[in-house]
């Protein structure tokens, strides 16, 4: 079965600061996804990676699909925090219809002011 | 414009007893997934239903579990004789099921097992 390793697992960073968070796939990726999660709510969709070099931007957050490397990476610029909360991201089981999604181990992340 | 709704948000059952959890999904979508969050673990994958069917249960516990989603009305996914490794977080989302879509997500029903 596939597996999604996220690392780092926990983060503190200083606000203003820019940070990445990576996911490593066992398996080829069919479709890769961000969500965000505040504690005590559900997953907010952050973005959704399809082919191999896409990269896509909302506000500070960017992120990217490396396909070859079974990968993609979550950028923040400036972070704020706001931004504070657990990274999740998600792969396709398969590459059929549906969606059923596998998600790693999450990133929690800290914004100190 | 109602997003995935779960009820109840919290709920509390003894050992031995029955839980049952419902989920209504975006307005427009008939398909259907509920996962499983333990404590200090990530979210697994549990069943993925459309209206009236069962798509796929491979992470479903063989016993106690079942799911279902109805021609009306929210799906439900039942747990039978709960014990206290049922204590988690159980997400449902909906997705509108037209190739590669996100899910959306419900706030969760936090299950105590006590």
């Amino acid at each position: 079965s596939q597996e999604l390793e996220q690392s780092p697992q926990s983060l503190i960073v200083q606000e203003g600061k820019n940070l990445t968070i990576n996911c490593t796939s066992s398996k080829t990726l069919y479709g890769l996804y961000w969500y965000k999660q505040k504690y005590g709510e559900g997953l907010i969709f952050l973005m959704m990676l399809q082919k191999g070099g896409e990269e896509k931007s909302h506000e500070k957050i960017t992120a990217k699909l490396d396909e070859k490397k079974q990968q993609s990476s979550l950028h923040i610029t400036a972070s704020q925090p706001s931004h504070a909360g657990i990274y999740l991201c998600g792969a396709d089981k398969n590459n059929n219809a549906g969606n059923m999604l596998t998600f790693g181990g999450g990133t929690r992340l800290m914004v100190k002011p | 414009n109602a997003g995935v709704m779960q009820n109840p948000r919290h709920l509390v059952r003894r050992r031995g007893q029955e839980a049952r959890l419902r989920c209504s999904p975006m307005k427009g979508h008939s398909h259907v997934y509920w996962y499983r969050q333990l404590p200090e673990e990530g979210l697994k994958f549990m069943v993925y239903l459309q209206k009236e069917n069962i798509i796929d249960e491979s992470g479903m516990p063989k016993e106690r579990f079942s799911a279902e989603f109805p021609k009306e009305g929210p799906s439900i996914l039942r747990i039978q004789q709960v014990v206290r490794g049922d204590s988690a977080a159980y997400f449902c989302a909906s997705s509108g099921g037209t190739g590669k879509s996100p899910l959306h997500f419900g706030n969760g029903t936090r299950l105590t097992v006590t």
